[in-house]
């Protein structure tokens, strides 16, 4: 069974930093490309950033270029988001999904994980 | 980047009642596009991919139909499950882009 468990999130302060992470089991991780979607509350969904299976490429949307990294590590069967500079904006359950390929849809969702900015 | 709308941003139906929701795309995205079914304080599911194929497990009352810049979602018989929030995701290129989501309740 394909589970993505995303953690890290919390309480921060606006500039403040914090490290998601999502853990992967039940599928290859290593052969599928990975993606952060964002969504604040009472809210759509926003697309924020990706990563191709091997790590050689990357994604990000200009909401968040220059502020969050995307990373993984295939050993550990393991994304990660690294968010900087956070805003009130960034507030938002954030959430981890696969897809097959770079230009693919996603097919599985972990359950998220919830980032407030508040002072 | 290539916009999604979709429309009616929200509807009012009776369980049985057959429901039609409209996606359209900016640009041409051919048949890059999956619909996304989300219930409250749930993670997105996702319902079709490719514009039409049914996703496994998905109950077959779900289809989908169109390519170019209009896609439809069609629910032909809705039940009490059904009500969520539906969304569009184009993955035709990047930023990949969302719908605004068609909220369905009960009538």
């Amino acid at each position: 069974e394909v589970q993505l468990v995303e953690s890290g999130g919390g309480l921060v302060q606006p500039g403040g930093s914090l490290r998601l992470s999502c853990a992967a089991s039940g599928f290859t991780f290593s052969s599928y490309a990975m993606h952060w979607v964002r969504q604040a509350p009472g809210k759509g969904l926003e697309y924020v950033s990706a990563i191709s299976s091997n790590g050689g490429s990357t994604y990000y949307a200009n909401s968040v270029k220059g502020r969050f990294t995307i990373s993984r590590d295939n050993s550990k069967n393991t994304l990660y988001l690294q968010m900087g500079s956070l805003r009130a904006e960034d507030m938002a359950v954030y959430y981890c999904a696969t897809s097959s390929s770079w230009y693919s849809t996603f097919d599985y969702w972990g359950q998220g994980t919830l980032v407030t900015v508040s002072s | 980047d290539i916009q999604m709308t979709q429309s009616p941003s929200s509807l009012s139906a009776s369980v049985g009642d057959r429901v039609t929701i409209t996606c359209r795309a900016s640009q041409g995205i051919r048949n890059d596009l999956g619909w996304y079914q989300q219930k409250p304080g749930k993670a997105p599911k996702r319902l079709i991919y490719a514009a039409s194929s049914l996703q496994s497990g998905v109950p077959s009352r779900f289809s989908g139909s169109g390519s170019g810049t209009e896609f439809t979602l069609t629910i032909s018989s809705l039940q009490p499950e059904d009500f969520a929030t539906y969304y569009c995701l184009q993955h035709n290129s990047y930023p990949l882009t969302f719908g605004p989501g068609t909220k369905v309740d009960i009538k």
